[in-house]
């Protein structure tokens, strides 16, 4: 069974760089059609799909956010990261990574880590 | 992007009775060449990430309860429940993935009346 854990900084400051990384275990990271999700959520925006990745480094952003957003896979290390630029108040969210099981679909999320909340603050 | 609208926002059903939550996208998430629709419900419990119960609009998730049932095509879909348990309190998603940016609906909180 696949499963993601997220790890990074709870606290960011104003205009600075949210950086996050999904480790993922019970799988390899490297399996053909497989694509490897950032998702926040927020009480005020809900859920938001931010982007993806494949370990072929094939991404796709939300162009909400595509300027400020850069997605990175290290298959030697079975993860993958988030870089999120010039945070600001609004980016406060708990952020998941996710990822699909090959049946369902692209762009459907089995598997979900537990979540990690980032607060931007100054 | 595809706006996915849900009604109602919050509901409360007695235990053992229906539950009926309905979604909208704002443009067909069919995609014709497979007839699938690209549509997946998602139930959310406090403190935990969500969890795929439905995807193509209807196929179960393996585990997940024969109550729970998915229906609908192109922009109109509904969520069931058929005989409400307690541990069925949750916050319920719809998402389109039939094309990027990925989008959610808003949210449809159930309890218990």
């Amino acid at each position: 069974q696949v499963q993601l854990q997220e790890s990074g900084p709870g606290l960011v400051t104003p205009s600075q760089t949210l950086s996050l990384i999904c480790s993922v275990s019970g799988g390899s990271i490297s399996r053909g059609g497989h694509y490897w999700n950032w998702i926040r959520q927020s009480p005020g925006k809900g859920l938001e799909w931010i982007g993806y990745i494949s370990y072929s480094e094939n991404t796709n952003y939300n162009p909400s956010l595509k300027s400020r957003v850069t997605l990175l896979v290290d298959t030697s290390k079975n993860q993958f990261s988030l870089k999120l630029n010039s945070v600001t108040a609004a980016d406060t969210a708990v952020y998941y990574c996710a990822g699909d099981n090959g049946v369902s679909g692209i762009g459907s999320f089995e598997h979900w880590g537990q979540g990690t909340l980032v607060t931007v603050f100054s | 992007d595809v706006v996915m609208t849900q009604s109602p926002d919050s509901l409360a059903v007695s235990l053992g009775e229906r539950a009926t939550i309905n979604c909208k996208s704002s443009q067909s998430v069919l995609f014709r060449s497979n007839n699938k629709n690209y549509l997946v419900w998602y139930q959310q419990k406090p403190g935990q990430p969500p969890k795929q119960l439905i995807y193509w609009a209807s196929t179960r998730e393996s585990g997940v309860p024969d109550r729970f049932s998915g229906s609908g095509s192109g922009t109109d879909f509904t969520l069931t429940i058929s005989s409400l348990q307690a541990e069925d309190v949750a916050v319920y998603y719809c998402q389109q993935y039939y094309t990027t940016p990925y989008t959610f609906g808003q949210g449809t909180k159930l309890e218990i009346k």
